[in-house]
């Protein structure tokens, strides 16, 4: 099976700041990885797929890019309701996901 | 627009099965471009692929459960059910339905609200 890894498990910043989380697959998935946001109390929501498509109606200040086994989300200015956790997907093969990168408050 | 609803008991006791059911409203199950998945969320944050169904009564399950996993379709009903076998304290977790639309689409959205399933004597 696929195991997929984030980094950082925690992020802490300021709004406005520019802001990375990595995401690593343990083998090669093309380019058949999600990001997803999570805030406290709901569920999941996609926000990129395909590695760097943008889901309709997700601000345009999220971008994804990579392929093969490494991947990055980037929120150009953090805004105060991007303080959340993320969490990337892989659909190569089966499906799972990474365990986490909660971006907190500074 | 599709949405998605969870239901089922909130306590279930160890060595019992845990079933639950997902409602489908603002579609159909029965779109050939749909598969319909059981993804559960563990205290500690960890998110785990259980199966999906395809409206045919088609499945997959993830390998590591497949042994106590059995999903089911109900398109005159417009739901799907999840059964898991003979459950531990390690099942706890919020059990959320989702859709994903399919290769190569195969991200999963929406989601259900989720259920907070815990299992306890």
């Amino acid at each position: 099976d696929i195991q997929m890894t984030q980094s950082p498990s925690t992020l802490s910043a300021s709004v406005g700041d520019r802001v990375t989380i990595t995401c690593r697959a343990s083998q090669s998935i093309s380019s058949w990885l999600a990001w997803y946001q999570q805030k406290p109390g709901q569920a999941p929501k996609v926000l990129i797929y395909k590695a760097s498509t943008l889901q309709s109606g997700v601000p345009s200040r999220f971008s994804g890019s990579g392929s093969g086994t490494e991947f990055t989300l980037t929120i150009s200015s953090l805004q105060p309701d991007d303080f959340a956790t993320y969490y990337c997907q892989q659909y190569h093969s089966y499906y799972s996901f990474g365990q986490g990168t909660k971006l907190e408050i500074k | 627009q599709v949405q998605l609803q969870e239901s089922g008991p909130g306590l279930v006791k160890p060595s019992e099965d845990l079933s639950l059911i997902c409602t489908v409203s603002g579609g159909s199950v029965t779109s050939e471009k749909s598969y319909w998945s059981w993804i559960r969320q563990t205290p500690g944050g960890g998110l785990e692929w259980i199966g999906h169904i395809y409206y045919s009564g088609n499945t997959n399950y993830n390998p590591s459960l497949k042994s106590r996993v059995t999903m089911s379709i109900d398109a005159s009903k417009k739901q799907f059910s999840l059964t898991l076998r003979s459950v531990t304290a390690a099942d706890t977790a919020i059990y959320y339905c989702a859709r994903d639309n399919g290769y190569p689409n195969n991200w999963f959205d929406p989601w259900g609200q989720g259920t907070l399933v815990t299992v306890s004597s």
